[in-house]
């Protein structure tokens, strides 16, 4: 159970465009999901909590504007990375915890390597 | 906010062998504290968790301690594998805002 699925796997775009990656929770409602940003042999960067119904929390430093999150229903939240550039190549992982309030294990989805050209 | 550092940032050993990562946290709120593995290209995966009024945790080869006065907590893995072989980050939680090490690459040589 408790399963975190994540679309597209991998994705590649040109500079200047705008690209929708997609977290689902496959059996389980999840009214807050969180999107990290990993670059090549980094930690895990929380960018933004994403809460369904309602604004997502971007941390310091993460252009809301330039990275849309919208977590419309509680089984799905989206990371739009809008005029994309080379520098936002990364993997970007999603992922949510299954069992309401108080401390849980995150449960990631596979990750969108994310690569602008 | 808080802050989790991690060491060492990479680690090698001998098949069978012990290995130790050690991480301290600063927000002394933080109450959950879960290791998680990945391997290249794959999602992070868990591999033990502890919760702060809890000392120590043992999960077969894996064992985590805590030690919240001095605000750091451990992974310990006995009889070391090659498939052991990844990156171990820590995390610290407080109400499930989690926030990571920088993580730990292991290398069990055969």
């Amino acid at each position: 159970g408790a399963v975190v699925s994540q679309h597209p796997s991998w994705v590649i775009c040109k500079s200047g465009t705008s690209v929708k990656i997609e977290c689902r929770s496959l059996d389980f409602q999840a009214t807050t999901m969180f999107w990290y940003r990993q670059f090549p042999k980094q930690s895990l960067m929380l960018m933004a909590t994403s809460n369904e119904g309602s604004k997502a929390t971007y941390e310091q430093g993460v252009e809301k504007d330039k990275f849309l999150i919208n977590h419309a229903s509680l089984t799905l939240s989206t990371l739009t990375v809008t005029s994309a550039h080379p520098e936002d190549s990364s993997f970007y992982i999603c992922s949510a915890i299954p069992g309401g309030p108080g401390n849980s294990p995150l449960h990631f989805g596979n990750g969108t390597r994310l690569t602008v050209t | 906010g808080e802050n989790v550092e991690q060491h060492p940032s990479t680690l090698s050993v001998q098949e069978g062998d012990s290995a130790v990562i050690k991480c301290t946290y600063s927000d002394s709120a933080s109450n959950y504290f879960p290791w998680y593995k990945q391997e290249l290209g794959k999602r992070p995966q868990l591999i033990i968790d502890i919760r702060s009024n809890v000392g120590e945790k043992k999960d077969q080869r894996i064992a985590v301690t805590l030690n919240k006065t001095a605000k750091h907590f451990s992974l310990h893995i006995t009889e070391t594998q090659p498939e052991d072989s990844a990156v171990y980050f820590c995390a610290a939680s407080i109400n499930n805002d989690m926030r990571f090490g920088a993580g730990t690459r292991l290398t069990v040589k055969p």
